[in-house]
């Protein structure tokens, strides 16, 4: 069965590092999503990605923060100079459609910020 | 922001008992309501995408309503099984866009 990965699973990093968390989606799912879920809090969304150009983005997603999907298959995060509020597990999730499209998530990359 | 709202937030119960939670959110801009179950160091996986009002679905032991017009979906879990625990998040995208709004989610734990 098709599903989606994500490497790391878990990275520490030093405040101010630049991180890059991998996903690669289900290869013939249009829709491309991060999610971040902060430990004891909801899951959080922060960006979708649709015809290779953001679709949306949440007000977490700042300027430290940027996508790409590099070579058609990887679906990246980039956090550019991370921050100790910035550790969390951090979910791809992809799905066939939007809205009505069930989301297909990874097992979540934690990032873990000293 | 939107607020999805879930509830209890945790719930115990024994093998065999039947139990339900409750997902709200905004009547307004509905598009659709999704449910997933999110097992301990697992990612979540989907049981159901619910569009429109007065819809059940049914998964085997599991079933969901849906009320658009008062913003509510239920999730009913018939004859509890220790491989339900869980947590079981419902997710709200709404028709402008397509970011999903998650709930904090219902931790279900069944005891044998």
């Amino acid at each position: 069965e098709p599903e989606v990965t994500q490497t790391p699973s878990h990275q520490v990093t030093q405040m101010g590092q630049e991180v890059i968390l991998r996903c690669v989606p289900i290869s013939n799912h249009l829709y491309f999503y991060w999610y971040r879920q902060i430990l004891g809090q909801k899951v959080e969304f922060l960006v979708s990605f649709y015809n290779n150009e953001i679709s949306e983005k949440s007000e977490i997603f700042d300027d430290q923060f940027s996508v790409e999907r590099p070579d058609g298959s990887n679906f990246t995060l980039k956090i550019r100079s991370t921050k100790l509020e910035d550790s969390a597990m951090y979910f791809c999730a992809s799905s066939v459609q939007a809205s009505t499209g069930e989301l297909f998530f990874g097992e979540g990359s934690r990032l873990t910020v000293l | 922001i939107l607020n999805v709202e879930q509830s209890p937030q945790s719930l115990h119960v024994q093998e065999g008992d039947s139990t339900n939670f409750t997902c709200s959110f905004p009547s307004s801009n509905f598009y659709a309501l999704h449910w997933y179950r999110w097992e301990t160091a697992k990612s979540p996986e989907a049981l159901f995408v619910m569009t429109l009002n007065g819809d059940e679905k049914k998964k085997g032991r599991i079933s969901a309503t849906l009320n658009t017009k008062e913003g509510y979906s239920y999730l009913y879990i018939k004859g509890s099984q220790p491989e339900d625990s869980a947590t079981y998040l419902c997710a709200f995208p709404p028709d402008t866009g397509n970011q999903f709004y998650f709930g904090t989610g219902t931790s279900l734990t069944v005891i044998p």
